[in-house]
Formats: C-alpha cells, structure tokens, sequence
C-alpha cells in the first residue's frame, strides 16, 4: 500500500537558519503529494502540493520538489522564523476524493 | 477560500455519555467527508470515509456501533462518540474534499476529553 516516511523529529533551529525537512514515499501510481502544517490545538492547513513529477510547490517562502527517481517531496526554507514552530506533516493522495496518507509528522522549533 | 467549521472545539463530557461534532463545508459542496483521529504528538490515523448519502466505510479497528457517522447532506457531516470512555479522549478532526475547490479542507479538530 501507499505510505509516507517523513524526518524523525524534534527539529530545533534558530532564526534565520535553513531548514529541511525529508519526505519519502511509497506508491503505486502517481500521487499527489502535499505538505500541511499544525500548529498547537489547530488543524492541518494545506502549506503547499504538488501534482507531477518535476512539479515545485512554494509557499510563505517553503518549498518542496515533486522527484519522482528518488521517490522525494522535501521541505525546504531558506530562513525560518519563530512563527514557524508548528508541526509539518507530508501526505500523499492516490486520487481525488481518496484519503489522504499522512508521513507521522516532524516538529519544528525555531528559536530567537 | 474553501472552509469547514468545525464544532465543538473543545468538549469534556463524562464516561458514558454521547457526543456530537459537527462539520460544516461553507460556501463548497463537499462530496467527500474524512474523520481522522490524532493522539498526542502523533499523526492523523483515518477513522472513516464517508458520501453524502450513504454508509460510511470504517478502517479496520474502528467501530462502527462506537463511532456514528452520518452525512446527510453536501455541506454536513456529524461524528457522534457513542458511550464515550476515558480512552476514546482524543482529536479529532474532519475533512472535506471537493473537485470544485481542488482537494482538501480541514476542519480545526475537536478536543474531546472524557471524564
């Protein structure tokens, strides 16, 4: 079946600091492939998707590179912020109207 | 853009007790709702898939009897905890997929805390 293996965290930065945050996964077919973010007591807000391969999805400065010969959708920031220290999870989608498979989740702390 | 309200944010009921969350689509139809549970620092782990109109379809664990969705209409979908227990504390949150708004929304997930 389809999965996501996300980064093990607690993940630790200081301001300014670029990120990373690795995603792999497992599919049959050709998902589509997501990143949502979590902050404390809210629900998951879509941070960026990406439908193809070679596809790059950006927003508020993440981005994150739809590769299919690796099989990769990793997070990236050039400068994270305080504001930033959230939960981030990747996902993938078979087809619409399928449930999302969410990777476990990396936490992100950026300190001042 | 495409938002679901979701409703209670927070509840405590007591160990034997029914609760109610409901999830709304405004301003989109969604033909798809999905119930997710998630533990404390953990992922989401799906409950059930449900179609306007018809039966939920649960994930293997999940029981039906316990977990009572219901789906009545495009823009609502409800999940009642049923005899609720201390172990069943948790958050939940739902969401809803439509081609018209390009995917999924969430809702902002629901605190349930039995006593």
């Amino acid at each position: 079946g389809n999965s996501v293996t996300q980064m093990e965290g607690p993940v630790t930065l200081s301001e300014e600091a670029f990120l990373t945050i690795n995603c792999t996964y497992t599919a049959t077919g050709y998902p589509s492939l997501f990143w949502y973010v979590q902050y404390p007591g809210e629900g998951l807000q879509l941070l960026l998707k990406a439908t193809k391969a070679d596809d790059k999805g950006s927003n508020k400065g993440f981005e994150a590179t739809y590769r299919k010969e690796t099989t990769s959708f990793h997070l990236e920031k050039g400068s994270v912020q305080v504001s930033d220290s959230a939960v981030y999870f990747c996902a993938l989608s078979d087809s619409g109207n399928t449930p999302l498979v969410f990777g476990k989740g990396t936490r992100l702390s950026v300190i001042a | 853009g495409a938002v679901v309200s979701q409703h209670p944010s927070r509840v405590i009921c007591k160990s034997g007790t029914s609760v109610k969350i409901e999830c709304r689509s405004l301003d989109f139809q969604a033909t798809t709702m999905f119930w997710y549970r998630q533990f404390p620092k953990q992922s989401l782990m799906l409950m059930a898939t449900s179609n306007e109109g018809s039966k939920a379809t649960y994930e293997q664990g999940v029981e039906k009897d316990k977990f009572l969705i219901n789906h009545a209409s495009l823009t609502l979908s409800t999940l009642t905890v049923t005899s609720a227990h201390p172990e069943d504390s948790s958050f939940y949150i739902c969401s809803a997929y439509s081609t018209g708004v390009g995917g999924y929304t969430f809702g902002s997930g629901t605190r349930l805390t039995v006593v």
